[in-house]
């Protein structure tokens, strides 16, 4: 199983400031034939259902704020907040689409400071 | 509106069996492939099954594989998971999800069901 590991599990930052997550694979999920990177980053609010925000890795989904943005290539990858707003405040995950099973990473909490 | 409910979550003795739904609208229900995904208290998402679009094949968690069965009725837009033998460490929140093919990522989620295994 390819194994998903997010640093930190929690971040603590001021309003309007960034925000930056980070997430390793521990092998590549770029796929050679299409030079996509098989990789999705959610946002799970208390009481919701996880919410996609990111896929292939840099590909914002539709309707998500243009603050929130994915880059990284191979193994290892971020998500960046560019100006933190209240109704951020939720836990992240990274999750691999690359292989059988599709595993996630623990999760980083983000609060306001 | 692409909307997924899940229900049939409660409270079952260790040993125990437990029939989770997942009923499925907006979409055309047999074009998607269909997951399960669960959270335990405090823990991390863990992918643990999933069914291709007209229920031939099914994959499965090492960790749940041989009790729990994966199913789907596409005349009824719906999903099942058929949860036998159950044990404390299977208590968790229960979502499903869909996604295009086996692998692409998971959109939507349902709102989830909690399954709690206790003695």
């Amino acid at each position: 199983d390819i194994v998903m590991t997010q640093s930190p599990d929690s971040l603590a930052v001021s309003l309007g400031e960034r925000a930056t997550i980070n997430c390793k694979s521990s092998q590549s999920v770029l796929y050679s034939s299409n030079n996509k990177n098989y990789l999705a980053w959610y946002q799970h609010k208390p009481g919701q259902p996880p919410k996609v925000l990111i896929y292939w890795a840099s590909t914002r989904e539709s309707g998500v704020p243009d603050r929130f943005s994915g880059s990284g290539s191979g193994t290892d990858f971020t998500l960046t907040i560019s100006s933190l707003q209240a109704e951020d405040v939720a836990v992240y995950s990274c999750q691999q689409f690359y292989s059988t099973p599709p595993t996630f990473g623990g999760g980083t909490r983000v609060e306001i400071k | 509106e692409v909307q997924l409910v899940e229900s049939g979550g409660g409270f079952v003795q260790p040993g125990g069996s437990l029939r989770l739904s997942c009923t499925a609208s907006g979409f055309t229900f047999s074009s998607y492939w269909m997951h399960w995904v669960r959270q335990p208290p405090g823990k991390g998402l863990v992918w643990i099954s999933r069914i291709n679009r007209d229920g031939s094949t099914t994959t499965y968690a090492d960790s749940v594989k041989g009790r729990f069965t994966i199913s789907r009725d596409n005349a009824k837009n719906t999903l099942y998971l058929q949860m036998n033998s159950l044990r404390v460490e299977d208590t968790a929140v229960y979502y499903c999800a869909k996604t295009y093919d086996w692998n692409y990522w998971f959109d939507p989620w349902g709102q989830g069901t909690l399954v709690t295994v206790s003695s």
